[in-house]
């Protein structure tokens, strides 16, 4: 199976902040990675697809990129909303599997 | 509306089973994979089953194989999951989530999710 693995696992940060979480998987899996959001109590939601494809209805300051085993989710402008937990999953191959989560707090 | 909805949760004991239920809405659902994902307490989230629109692929996440049974039934928009010899790791928010496929990319992901149901495993 392939390994995901997230950091970091959380982070403090204020309303208006630039935020960047990171991805890497095991091996390669080419763009087939997705970001989600998770409130708590929450269905997850799908945020980033193919790597830097934002999903529809999903604010611009969202953004993803990467390729290989190396991924970025930024949130260019952190808003009240969007504390949450941040999950990378791969769809390159099945089992999909997802990264253990970052935690996104206010400071 | 578009909405998936998980029922079926509850409390059981070890070696017992238990069956979930996601009703679909506001889409056409045979017309695509679905899948189960569950949320351990105080854990990520991680894969657990997907069929195919027909029926005629299902995979399991190995921990569950030979105890989970994955099924759906599109005449009434339900997804089902048949879970037996229940461990306590079972223990779990439950989701449903229905899986698209993107032409521009050739890549897939878990495009809606339910609000989840609720598995205890306990004695």
């Amino acid at each position: 199976d392939i390994q995901m693995t997230q950091s970091p696992s959380s982070l403090s940060a204020s309303v208006g902040d630039r935020v960047t979480i990171t991805c890497r998987a095991s091996q390669s899996i080419i763009n087939y990675l997705n970001w989600y959001q998770h409130r708590p109590g929450k269905a997850p939601k799908l945020l980033i697809y193919a790597a830097s494809s934002l999903q529809s209805g999903v604010p611009s300051r969202f953004s993803g990129s990467g390729s290989g085993t190396d991924f970025t989710l930024t949130i260019s402008s952190l808003q009240s909303e969007d504390f949450a937990t941040y999950y990378c999953q791969q769809s390159y191959t099945t089992p999909p599997t997802f990264g253990g989560g970052t935690k996104v707090e206010i400071k | 509306e578009v909405q998936l909805v998980e029922s079926g949760g509850g409390l059981v004991q070890p070696g017992g089973s238990l069956r979930l239920s996601c009703a679909a809405s506001g889409f056409t659902f045979n017309k695509y994979w679905m899948n189960w994902v569950r949320q351990a307490p105080g854990k990520g989230l991680e894969w657990v089953a997907t069929i195919k629109q027909d029926e005629s692929e299902k995979y399991y996440v190995d921990s569950v194989e030979g105890r989970f049974t994955i099924s759906r039934d599109n005449a009434k928009n339900l997804l089902y999951l048949r879970m037996s010899s229940l461990r306590a790791e079972d223990t779990a928010v439950y989701y449903c989530a229905r899986e698209t496929y993107y032409d521009s990319s050739g890549s897939d992901a878990f495009d809606m999710w339910g609000q989840g149901t609720m598995v205890t495993v306990s004695s």
